[in-house]
């Protein structure tokens, strides 16, 4: 089991152009997140997806989008990016949305928005 | 004020010493507690859920007031790998989706 994999593992941008970061888990679990974390600050949900065909924003939503693929596939889309995006961006899952399921953690996605 | 807060250290210490972390939270209806340990550049893993009772496992003793809204993470006979930032969750809601995570607290275990 690879658990959750994410692509790509760096990436840099120029302000104004649009990049779609992949996630993908073989755990077989229903729900998906996607954070980013800032240096200081701890990890900020930005959309999460309870179960297959559903998506809801986090506490940071703005500026982008996400697409459940699949059950296996939960994708990160910045339409326009800034500056202000530059982070590590983490996504996970959880086998359910109960509140005492283990969050794994893909590898992460370093952006930097120049 | 954050949700969750925590001591951002960093705590240098000795191997073979002891040291705690401490961790708020501003919401006294959240419903669960965690541990997790972040690597330097690498993903969070769990470390140990935290129950109302307080919990061990191996070096590592959990504890919650949840009176005063409050968990604590004790290690003992620290290891050199025992070096890493460990961040206290606080789960919000029934569930994961109020999942909140603190900044951490760096530690770093000397030879």
């Amino acid at each position: 089991n690879a658990g959750v994999t994410q692509t790509p593992k760096f990436q840099v941008l120029k302000t104004g152009q649009s990049m779609t970061l992949q996630c993908a888990q073989d755990m077989n679990h229903n729900s998906m997140y996607w954070y980013r974390q800032d240096p200081g600050m701890g990890l900020r949900l930005i959309y999460y997806s309870a179960s297959e065909g559903t998506t809801d924003k986090g506490e940071v939503p703005n500026g982008y989008n996400v697409s459940r693929l699949n059950k296996r596939e939960f994708s990160l889309r910045l339409e326009s990016a800034a500056p202000s995006q530059t982070s590590v961006y983490f996504c996970a899952s959880t086998f359910s949305g109960g509140a005492n399921n283990e969050q794994f953690f893909g590898p992460g996605t370093r952006l930097t928005v120049l | 004020r954050k949700e969750v807060e925590q001591d951002p250290g960093p705590f240098n210490v000795p191997e073979g010493a002891t040291v705690a972390f401490n961790c708020t939270y501003s919401n006294s209806a959240s419903q669960s507690f965690f541990w997790y340990r972040q690597d330097c550049r690498k993903e969070p893993k769990l470390l140990m859920s935290v129950y109302s009772s307080g919990n061990e496992d191996g070096r590592f003793t959990a504890q919650l007031n949840r009176a005063s809204q409050y968990i604590s993470l004790l290690i003992r006979d620290s290891k050199l790998s025992d070096s890493a930032t460990y961040l206290c969750v606080v789960n919000q809601g029934t569930g994961g989706f109020k999942t909140i995570f603190g900044a951490g607290t760096r530690l770093f275990v000397k030879a």
